[in-house]
C-alpha cells in the first residue's frame, strides 16, 4: 500500500507570488488532514476534510489559503499571495476512519517565501 | 502556553540504555493520546495510541503510558539504538464539539543515540 505522498518536496518562492501544494492521501482513506509547522513551533492543524467536504477548517491562517479537494481523492492547498511567515513545512496526513485511527503523515512540503 | 509541554527538548544518551520522555497536556477532555516520532526530512510515524481509559501501551521496545487524573504521559525506550535517533513528539486529541479529529502536537523532544 503507497503512503500519504507530497509535491513538491521543496518550493522556494517570493513574496506575493502564488504557490499551491498537492497532497495524494492513501487509497480509500476518506480523511485527509492539513497540517504545518512553522520555524521552532510545534506542528499545528490547518484543516481537515471527510471526502471533498471540509468539516473543520478553524486552523487556517487566513483568506490567503484555500484548500479543495476535489472528487473525494487528492487535496491541493493553495497561498496566494504568500507572505514571509507562510515559510515552514506543511504536512498532510489521511486516515480511513476518525477518531482514535491512526493519522498516516506524508513526507511534508518545506515552503520558503523569501 | 502550549496545551501540550514535552520535557526535555532535547536529549543524549548511549546505545543501548534506556530513556523516559515526559508529556504534559491542559487539553481537556480529551479523546486519545499518541506518540509520534519524527526522523529528520520525513513525516512523523505513529508509535502508540492511547484513549483515556488506558494506562499503557506498549510498541516493541517503545512503551508510553498515561495518568489522565495528573494529565501526564511517558514514553519509555528500552535498548535504544542509534536508529532511535529521532524526534519524539506527544500529540493529543480533544474531545469536545467537532474537534475530535484534530491533533494538538507538543513541541517534541529531540533524542540522539549516540555509539
Amino acid at each position: 500500500e503507497a503512503g500519504v505522498t507530497q509535491f513538491p518536496s521543496h518550493s522556494v518562492i517570493e513574496k506575493g507570488q502564488t504557490v499551491t501544494l498537492r497532497c495524494d492521501p492513501i487509497s480509500g482513506h476518506d480523511n485527509l488532514y492539513w497540517y504545518r509547522r512553522v520555524m521552532g513551533k510545534e506542528i499545528k492543524f490547518l484543516l481537515h476534510f471527510v471526502k471533498e467536504s471540509k468539516q473543520d477548517e478553524s486552523g487556517m491562517p487566513n483568506n490567503r489559503f484555500l484548500a479543495e479537494r476535489t472528487g473525494g481523492t487528492y487535496s491541493t492547498l493553495k497561498v496566494q499571495p504568500a507572505e514571509l511567515e507562510d515559510s515552514g513545512v506543511y504536512f498532510c496526513a489521511s486516515s480511513r476512519q476518525t477518531g482514535r485511527y491512526e493519522q498516516y503523515f506524508g513526507p511534508g512540503t518545506r515552503l520558503t517565501v523569501t | 502556553k502550549n496545551q501540550v509541554e514535552q520535557s526535555p527538548q532535547s536529549l543524549i544518551i548511549l546505545e543501548g540504555k534506556n530513556c523516559t520522555l515526559q508529556c504534559n497536556y491542559t487539553v481537556s477532555p480529551f479523546s486519545n493520546l499518541r506518540w509520534y516520532k519524527q526522523d529528520t526530512g520525513r513525516g512523523p510515524v505513529s508509535l502508540t495510541i492511547m484513549t483515556f481509559s488506558e494506562n499503557t501501551k506498549s510498541n516493541g521496545r517503545y512503551t508510553a503510558t498515561l495518568d489522565a487524573d495528573t494529565k501526564q504521559s511517558s514514553l519509555h525506550i528500552t535498548a535504544s539504538q542509534l536508529s532511535d535517533s529521532a524526534s519524539y513528539i506527544c500529540v493529543v486529541s480533544p474531545a469536545y464539539g467537532g474537534a475530535t479529529n484534530k491533533l494538538i502536537f507538543g513541541t517534541g523532544t529531540l533524542l540522539a543515540v549516540q555509539p
